[in-house]
């Protein structure tokens, strides 16, 4: 069974440019989560999926961020303008939940993000 | 609010000695899951344990161990005999099953050196 995936691996942008990021999660999740990682600091939370909704974006830095997971299958991460300080890990992880217990995330490789 | 230490920000250790990683955790929830995951140096994450909250059991999966003590909110890991491949960054995660929310809160991981 194929793992989470995330394309691309490294991304290198400008200042003020558009990136989007992807991710496949494991096929039969219905749970889609976004993570980042900048230099130096935890893994934090950006959000959930739930099949195509988004059940918590509490973790959302700014509204330059947006996420979307049309259909409820892949999910797309667009950053949008880019700054210098989203530069970093970008985490992708999926779970199915066994009758509504939590249960365990897998994560893909990530995707490193630097903004020059 | 949850939180997740690990204080030991580096290790280093000679192959075959034993080592322990601690991870201490705060919340407020009385149903909780607490994870190991191990990202060794090609960047991803991989999940090596899910411990629930009312199961105090521990747990011995070959080289590895965890020892979960509610009344020290600890839940620590060991590796005896430690090899090389054990090199990697390793975090410790808590998620909060009474609020809903799926989000993982992680430590700022800490960072194994086994030399040969």
């Amino acid at each position: 069974e194929a793992g989470v995936t995330q394309f691309p691996s490294h991304s290198v942008i400008e200042k003020g440019q558009t990136v989007t990021l992807r991710c496949d999660p494991i096929s039969g999740h219905d749970n889609l989560y976004w993570y980042r990682r900048v230099m130096g600091k935890e893994i934090k939370f950006l959000l959930h999926f739930v099949k195509e909704s988004k059940q918590d974006e509490s973790g959302m830095p700014n509204n330059r961020f947006l996420a979307e997971r049309t259909g409820g299958t892949y999910s797309t991460l667009k950053v949008q303008p880019a700054e210098l300080e989203d530069s970093g890990v970008y985490f992708c992880a999926s779970s199915q939940d066994i009758a509504g217990i939590p249960n365990t995330q897998y994560f893909g490789p990530g995707t490193r993000l630097t903004v020059l | 609010a949850q939180k997740v230490t690990q204080a030991q920000t580096e290790i280093s250790v000679v192959e075959k000695e034993d080592v322990t990683l601690d991870c201490v955790y705060e919340t407020r929830d009385t149903t909780y899951y607490l994870f190991w995951y191990k990202q060794p140096p090609s960047g991803e994450l991989v999940f090596l344990i899910r411990r629930n909250s009312f199961d105090e059991q521990n747990e011995i999966s070959g080289r590895y161990s965890w020892n979960f003590q509610k009344s020290t909110s600890s839940f620590n890991f060991t590796i005896t005999a430690s090899q090389v491949v054990d090199s990697a960054v390793y975090f410790c995660a808590l998620s909060e099953a009474g609020t809903g929310r799926r989000a993982l809160t992680f430590g700022s991981g800490t960072r194994l050196q086994v030399q040969p």
